[in-house]
């Protein structure tokens, strides 16, 4: 158990329709990323906050937002859904995330979403 | 455009062998290389690896890094069914900026 929490673990809806993803960080970590795992595509970087703030951006689609609260966990916002965005959602936390980053991610076991 | 490459794509071998997985990368911004293993479902971390030419071993895993040849192997010796997984590569491009390889699958029968 990484310490990282996500829910919900499986979700299923229909294209044109808007999600939410949540995600609880490990204690102490003040880094939250999201991470996109289809089967043709592998991990894909989505975004990252840090202490609440965007820090990175990666292949988010303009479709696609998050943002992180004061208690530092996560949403990931997926609107207007289309069938290409069926896939597991990873969260990631780590302890810090600019100059202080280890590399070292800590992964939730994902959101399977599932578009028809 | 950043490419983390991962070979083979996937592997048998039976219990008790010694397999090498590869990973070549061109990044702009290299930071630093990561090795995870996936198996059912959350990827865990093995390895981070900044440095040239220098071992890093956790038991029957170990991992070194050629930064002038851009590659980084994982090894692992006397090879368990518990080995069986998704091993991946990632190369952090700064604040967890990562890019991931596609994995290799590594299945080891028993």
């Amino acid at each position: 158990d990484s310490g990282v929490t996500q829910t919900p673990k499986h979700l299923i809806t229909a294209t044109g329709q808007r999600v939410t993803l949540r995600c609880s960080p490990r204690s102490g970590d003040l880094s939250v990323y999201w991470y996109q795992q289809s089967l043709d595509q592998g991990l894909q970087f989505l975004i990252q906050y840090y202490n609440g703030e965007e820090r990175a951006k990666g292949n988010i689609l303009e479709r696609f937002s998050a943002q992180q609260f004061p208690d530092l966990h996560s949403e990931l916002n997926l609107s207007s859904l289309e069938l290409g965005d069926s896939a597991l959602y990873f969260c990631a936390s780590s302890v810090g995330g600019g100059a202080d980053y280890t590399g070292e991610l800590f992964f939730g076991e994902g959101s399977r979403l599932t578009v028809l | 455009e950043d490419k983390v490459v991962q070979s083979p794509l996937s592997l048998v071998v039976h219990e008790g062998d010694t397999v090498t997985l590869n990973c070549s990368y061109e990044v702009t911004n290299f930071r630093s290389l990561l090795w995870y293993k996936q198996e059912k479902k959350a990827p865990t971390f093995l390895f981070m690896l900044t440095s040239s030419g220098i071992e890093k071993k956790s038991g029957r895993l170990s991992s070194i890094l050629d930064k002038k040849e851009l590659f980084s192997i994982l090894n692992i010796t006397a090879t368990q069914t518990g080995d069986s997984a998704v091993y991946l590569c990632a190369v952090d491009r700064g604040a967890g900026k990562s890019t991931f390889g596609d994995g290799t699958t590594l299945t080891v029968k028993p």
